[in-house]
């Protein structure tokens, strides 16, 4: 049974440019959240996906958004990167049909902006 | 605004020691409180959950927690470490009954001598 999987594991990017990080949920679960993990700190929630639309988001500009897919899958891009930007990025999944089951995590992807 | 106190950036022990891991938390509701346990380069693993009932929570490797709502914390015990107990803690809270927002404490580094 497949845990949750994020591509890729680590990313260089320059100032200004933009990225798309991938998660795949763990096998029976639908809805993903991302969370940014800035060095030396606790993670930070940026937004949750269910039936493909955006739930909830936390406090993070415009410049990050996302996408669900059908098969559950989800995408987070970034806008116009800054040097601040440079994070371990998490994604999670749960499962709303199962009582609200605590979030699993992957490895997360490395961004480095340069 | 919910929020999450971790005392202690560091916390160091003895192999077979008491381990205590402080955190604090300030909710406006009857809190969710969460344990996660970080690994270098990996993503978070759940060590327990309080949800209701019983305020004392037990969870793998060992591990559980205390919710004292007079005190508004949940510390995390292990009554003996193991050197392979060395990583990141982090606390977390939501008032989210889906779980999916969760604020995160900076995280407490534990590290096992021999």
């Amino acid at each position: 049974d497949a845990g949750v999987t994020q591509s890729p594991t680590h990313l260089i990017k320059t100032r200004g440019q933009q990225v798309t990080l991938r998660c795949s949920p763990k096998s029976g679960h639908d809805t993903v959240s991302w969370y940014q993990q800035a060095l030396g700190q606790g993670p930070q929630f940026i937004f949750q996906y269910y039936e493909e639309e955006e739930r909830q988001r936390g406090n993070f500009p415009d410049r990050f958004s996302g996408h669900q897919y059908p098969n559950y899958s989800s995408e987070l891009n970034v806008n116009a990167l800054l040097l601040g930007d440079s994070a371990l990025y998490l994604c999670a999944s749960s499962s709303r049909d199962r009582g609200n089951s605590p979030l699993h995590f992957g490895n997360g992807t490395r961004l480095t902006v340069t | 605004a919910q929020s999450v106190t971790q005392l202690g950036s560091h916390v160091s022990v003895s192999e077979g020691a008491l381990v205590l891991l402080r955190c604090n938390y300030s909710s406006s509701v009857p809190p969710y409180l969460f344990w996660y346990v970080q690994y270098p380069n990996q993503g978070l693993q759940l060590l327990l959950k309080y949800t209701t009932g019983a305020t004392l929570v037990k969870g793998i490797n060992g591990f559980e927690a205390e919710f004292k709502k007079s005190e508004t914390s949940f510390h995390l015990t292990k009554p003996s470490a193991h050197m392979s107990d060395a990583a990141e803690y982090f606390c977390a809270v939501s008032e989210d009954t889906g779980f999916q927002k969760l604020v995160f404490g900076t995280g407490t580094r534990l590290l096992v001598s021999p």
